[in-house]
Formats: structure tokens, C-alpha cells, sequence
């Protein structure tokens, strides 16, 4: 099992443009997690789905969306990037309480 | 706002001492994690312990927790070279179907 992938690992962005981040779990798991993670600072909840074709708003979602098309994805999207959008981005899914995380996308927005 | 507050922020220490993290939130929990993320990648979970707990032990981690102060400590015992990451506390907020995190406790241990 490959647990939680992002892709991609890397990415640098201009002002204005967009992008998606795509998360994969293959543990048939009900819940997913989008956070954020800046330097010195714990995780940041952005988006959230509690299954297949369900998403809730966290503690920072303006600037981001986000779509559960199929139970196994959970796709981030900024529609316009801004600076303060340069970040670490980690995906999550979980059945319990505990939560699997994927191994982050670094985000930097010029 | 974040949940959890962590303290030390840093804490470094000479290989085979005891590490203590203390953890503190604001509203009442369902439950408490602590989490381990190694410089540049993701989170992993270590260890939970349920409201209706006051202590927990898995292998050298213990937890303990004290819901009338709204607070937790993780204790890592005999610590090696490999625990060095950052730790973080995370709760599971009742009637919320996610959890919230403290800023962290970055771990150094020293050889």
C-alpha cells in the first residue's frame, strides 16, 4: 500500500496563476484533510472532506478550493496564487481518529 | 486560532535523557494525539489518549492528561539520536470530525 501521495513534490508559481494539488489514499478512507504548514508554526486546517462528494471549510480556506470527486482524491486548487500562499501543503485521510499524512508539496509563490 | 499551545517551542538534550512536552488547549476534547514530523516530511502518529484518560504509555512515549487544567505532557524516556523532530499535540474537538494543532516542540537530541 502507497498510503497518502501528493503530487507533485515541488512547484513554483508566478503571481496570478493556478494550480491543483492532488491527493491519492488507497486505504478506503472516509475523511480528508488539507493543511498547511508554515516555518515555526504547527498545521493549519484549510479544507476538509467527510466523504465522497462532501467538503467543509476550515480554519483558513479563502484563496483555496477544493473537490472529492472520488472517495480516493481530494484535489486543492488555487484559482489566483498570492505570495502568502507560499507554503508547505500536507494531505491527510483517516477512518478513526488517527490521521495518515502524505509527504507534503512545497509551494512557493514569486 | 490555534487549539494547542506547546512548550518548550525548543528543547535540546543529551542522548539517553528524558524528554518532557507539555501541551495545553482551550475546549473541551474528545481526545488528544501527539504527532511526530521529521525535518521535511509529513506527520506521524504516535499516540492518543481519550478524555476519560489521565495517562497512557507505548513503548518509551507516555501521556498523560489532565482535563480540569486543559492540558497534556508527552514524556519520551531514554531517548536516542533518532527522536530528534519536531512534536506536535493535536485535539480532537467534540462534535468535529477533525483536529486542531499546536505550534509544536522542536526535539534535538544530542549524541
Amino acid at each position: 500500500n502507497a498510503g497518502v501521495t501528493q503530487t507533485p513534490k515541488f512547484r513554483v508559481l508566478k503571481t496570478g496563476q493556478s494550480m491543483t494539488l492532488l491527493c491519492a489514499q488507497d486505504m478506503n478512507h472516509e475523511y480528508m484533510y488539507w493543511y498547511r504548514q508554515d516555518p515555526g508554526m504547527g498545521l493549519r486546517l484549510i479544507h476538509y472532506s467527510v466523504g465522497e462528494g462532501t467538503t467543509a471549510k476550515g480554519e483558513v480556506p479563502d484563496g483555496y478550493n477544493v473537490s472529492r470527486l472520488k472517495k480516493q482524491n481530494f484535489l486543492l486548487g488555487l484559482e489566483s496564487a498570492a505570495p502568502s500562499q507560499t507554503s508547505v501543503y500536507f494531505c491527510a485521510s483517516a477512518q478513526g481518529y488517527e490521521q495518515f499524512f502524505g509527504p507534503g508539496t512545497r509551494l512557493t509563490v514569486l | 486560532s490555534q487549539q494547542g499551545e506547546e512548550d518548550p517551542q525548543a528543547l535540546s538534550i543529551q542522548e539517553g535523557e528524558n524528554a518532557t512536552m507539555n501541551c495545553s488547549y482551550k475546549t473541551s476534547i474528545n481526545n488528544l494525539q501527539w504527532y511526530r514530523q521529521n525535518s521535511g516530511r509529513g506527520l506521524v502518529h504516535l499516540i492518543l489518549i481519550r478524555s476519560n484518560e489521565r495517562e497512557k504509555h507505548s513503548g518509551r512515549l507516555r501521556v498523560t492528561l489532565d482535563t480540569s487544567k486543559k492540558s497534556s505532557s508527552l514524556l519520551i524516556t531514554a531517548s536516542r539520536a533518532a527522536d530528534t523532530a519536531s512534536y506536535f499535540c493535536a485535539t480532537d474537538v467534540q462534535g468535529a470530525q477533525k483536529l486542531v494543532f499546536g505550534q509544536g516542540t522542536r526535539l534535538t537530541i544530542n549524541p
